[in-house]
């Protein structure tokens, strides 16, 4: 168990510019969690994957934002023309069924958008 | 909807001392609670967490939880602080059992006196 893998640690981009964040689940999960993490807040729902199907996503995820997991396995976060408000934490997280809920956060991506 | 209100933003104490870190949460029917911790620049750890049965639940760490269901509570509690366990705390509840989704508090921040 190599834990979730997030990459980048940290991300500093100018405003306008497409960025992509990659996560790595536990390897038998299949499920998978992205949360935003903004100052003094807690994290804040995404969307989730069941294997390779996006089953629910929030009303936070705009139409710039958009995430896959094409195999199953990794998943990405892609937001496009960035703006200053997606300055935040991106978390990933995974979960098998039979885990019970509560799941494996990985360390997450810092977004900063200059 | 469901929700998490965590009234303490900031809390300090002193090492050795005990510690509560209060959370109330709303929802219809019975929830499935949690707690978190991050510690700077980390992703989230689960500290415990209760579905059913005794309303008292041991967690990591040293760490405890009670739920009463009167008050709507669900406050994280420690006998003796270490200044290890500065951090940030948070609480959750499940938002949906189909897809394992979170609702997190916006957290409290513990700090640690020597």
């Amino acid at each position: 168990d190599t834990g979730v893998s997030q990459d980048p640690r940290h991300k500093i981009t100018k405003r306008g510019q497409n960025v992509t964040f990659r996560c790595d689940p536990i390897s038998e999960h299949n499920r998978l969690y992205w949360y935003r993490q903004t100052l003094g807040q807690g994290p804040e729902f995404l969307t989730y994957f069941q294997n390779e199907a996006q089953l629910e996503k929030s009303r936070l995820l705009s139409d710039r934002f958009s995430a896959e997991r094409p195999k199953g396995s990794f998943s990405t976060l892609e937001i496009q023309r960035t703006e200053q408000g997606d300055s935040a934490m991106y978390l990933c997280a995974s979960s098998f069924p039979g885990q019970g809920y509560g799941y494996t956060f990985g360390s997450g991506t810092r977004l900063t958008v200059v | 909807a469901q929700s998490v209100t965590q009234p303490d933003i900031h809390i300090t104490v002193s090492e050795g001392a005990s510690l509560e870190l209060r959370c109330n949460y709303s929802y219809g029917a019975t929830p499935y609670l949690f707690w978190y911790v991050q510690s700077p620049g980390q992703g989230l750890q689960l500290l415990l967490k209760y579905f059913s049965g005794d309303t008292l639940v041991q967690g990591i760490k040293g760490f405890e939880a009670e739920f009463k269901r009167s008050q709507s509570s669900f406050n994280l509690r420690k006998p003796s602080v270490h200044w290890s366990d500065a951090a940030e705390y948070f609480c959750a509840v499940l938002g949906s059992s189909n897809t394992g989704k979170l609702i997190f508090g916006q957290g409290t921040t513990l700090q640690v006196k020597p």
